[in-house]
């Protein structure tokens, strides 16, 4: 089964230092994005990226924060400062979206984040 | 209001029997949903998509309620390893994410 995959697993991290994780998501998929979950909370949506450009993202995905697909294959969050409430497992994600129906997202299995 | 709403739970349910979740989404325009299953840690895995007609795979059944605005998810003959969490997620079409319910935790007793 095709896998959408994240490296590395966990990240520890200063504060204030910049970070960036990596994803690989299914090779035929076009649609790409990244979440967040705070231990205990739910999974927020960071970010979406279709066609080489952001299509959407939320109030969590300020100027700290930046999305690239440098090589068509990889996917990369960085986040450039970190804070102590970054800390969270971000997970990856990709998608086919066909006609007029969302088939559903296949998530890598995360990188636990740890800004100390 | 919240987008996408669940009991937390935790549901404990003894092995074998038949467990009903309910979630409720307020966007009226929301057009895929989909129930998720997470391990404990882990990330979310498709569980199954949910349609206007109904589904079932297997022990699970899903159904739609556009009116009242809920999804549901049914587990028939519940095995220990269907102790996780629940996650309900919708998706209006031209929104390019989609919104996750914070789960509905879910304890299979031997």
């Amino acid at each position: 089964e095709p896998e959408v995959t994240q490296t590395p697993s966990h990240q520890v991290t200063q504060m204030g230092q910049e970070v960036i994780l990596r994803c690989v998501p299914i090779s035929n998929h076009l649609y790409f994005y990244w979440y967040r979950q705070i231990l205990g909370q739910k999974v927020e949506f960071l970010v979406s990226f279709y066609n080489n450009e952001i299509s959407e993202k939320s109030e969590i995905f300020d100027d700290q924060f930046s999305v690239e697909r440098p090589d068509g294959s990889n996917f990369t969050l960085k986040i450039r400062s970190t804070k102590l409430e970054d800390s969270a497992m971000y997970f990856c994600a990709s998608s086919v979206r066909g006609q007029g129906r969302n088939y559903g997202y296949t998530f890598g299995s995360g990188t636990r984040l740890t800004v100390v | 209001r919240k987008e996408v709403e669940q009991d937390p739970g935790p549901f404990n349910v003894p092995e074998g029997a038949t467990v009903a979740f309910n979630c409720t989404y307020s966007n009226s325009a929301s057009q895929s949903f989909f129930w998720y299953r997470q391990d404990c840690r882990k990330e979310p895995k498709l569980l199954m998509s949910v349609y206007s007609s109904g589904n079932e795979d297997g022990r699970f059944t899903a159904q739609l309620n556009r009116a009242s605005q809920y999804i549901s998810l049914l587990i028939r003959d519940s095995k220990l390893s269907d102790s996780a969490t629940y996650l309900c997620v919708v998706n209006e079409y031209r929104d390019d994410k989609i919104i996750f319910g914070k789960g509905t935790r879910l304890h299979i007793l031997p």
